[in-house]
């Protein structure tokens, strides 16, 4: 099954403890982004990467990291987490059609983060 | 101003009515236009893609208007299922796999 997976769906840390969540995808895209969705702000973009070792900061990458080593994968690192980055975290892929801009991206389930 | 605006709602209809979204954007070198659906905290999933020329399907039609730079959906004969978040998106010329989502616009169809 063609599919976006994301581990944890579920994490409550504290302020400073560093965590990574895992974003996976098996339809070979070559397009992988981040985004956080909060109450009346929407889905706002952290990074995103066009392919293997090549990645973008979006519209709100402070206090992230990210990594893009295999196709697949595009993990989501907090190496010092805060409470203002308690949010629903989404991953999400896309295929690079050439000679088009529209496109669909897929999603993962979401991770809800909490941090204390 | 938000880059891209959309009425929170939430819209309460009755089933079988028709309910019409709008969202606005602010930057003209918008170039791609998409609607996505959200459940419930759940993934947006993609509804569908706005073409300039506006599009159909089945019970749910697109349309663009460049020149006063706001997309809309309309969605006749509305079912209980149609009760989602619906979310407007838009990516800007020469950075078309950045997309800029609205806060989405909350539909609940009544019975």
């Amino acid at each position: 099954e063609a599919q976006v997976t994301q581990n944890p769906r579920y994490l409550i840390t504290v302020t400073g403890k560093k965590l990574t969540v895992t974003c996976s995808q098996n339809m070979n895209h070559e397009y992988m982004s981040w985004y956080r969705q909060d109450p009346g702000l929407g889905l706002r973009q952290i990074y995103y990467s066009m392919n293997v070792e090549v990645t973008d900061k979006g519209d709100v990458p402070e206090g992230y990291k990210v990594s893009r080593k295999e196709k697949r994968n595009f993990p989501l690192i907090l190496e010092s987490p805060s409470p203002n980055q308690t949010s629903l975290y989404f991953c999400a892929s896309s295929p690079i059609i050439r000679g088009t801009n529209s496109y669909e991206q897929y999603f993962g389930p979401g991770t809800r983060l909490t941090v204390t | 101003r938000k880059e891209v605006e959309q009425d929170p709602g939430p819209f309460n209809v009755p089933e079988g009515a028709t309910v019409a979204f709008n969202c606005t954007y602010s930057n003209s070198a918008s170039q791609s236009f998409f609607w996505y659906r959200q459940d419930c905290r759940k993934e947006p999933k993609l509804l569908m893609s706005v073409y300039s020329s506006g599009n159909e399907d089945g019970r749910f039609t697109a349309q663009l208007n460049r020149a006063s730079q706001y997309i809309s959906l309309l969605i006749r004969d509305s079912k209980l299922s149609d009760s989602a978040t619906y979310l407007c998106v838009v990516t800007l010329s020469g950075s078309a796999r950045q997309l800029t989502f609205g806060s989405g616009t909350q539909l609940t169809v009544l019975p």
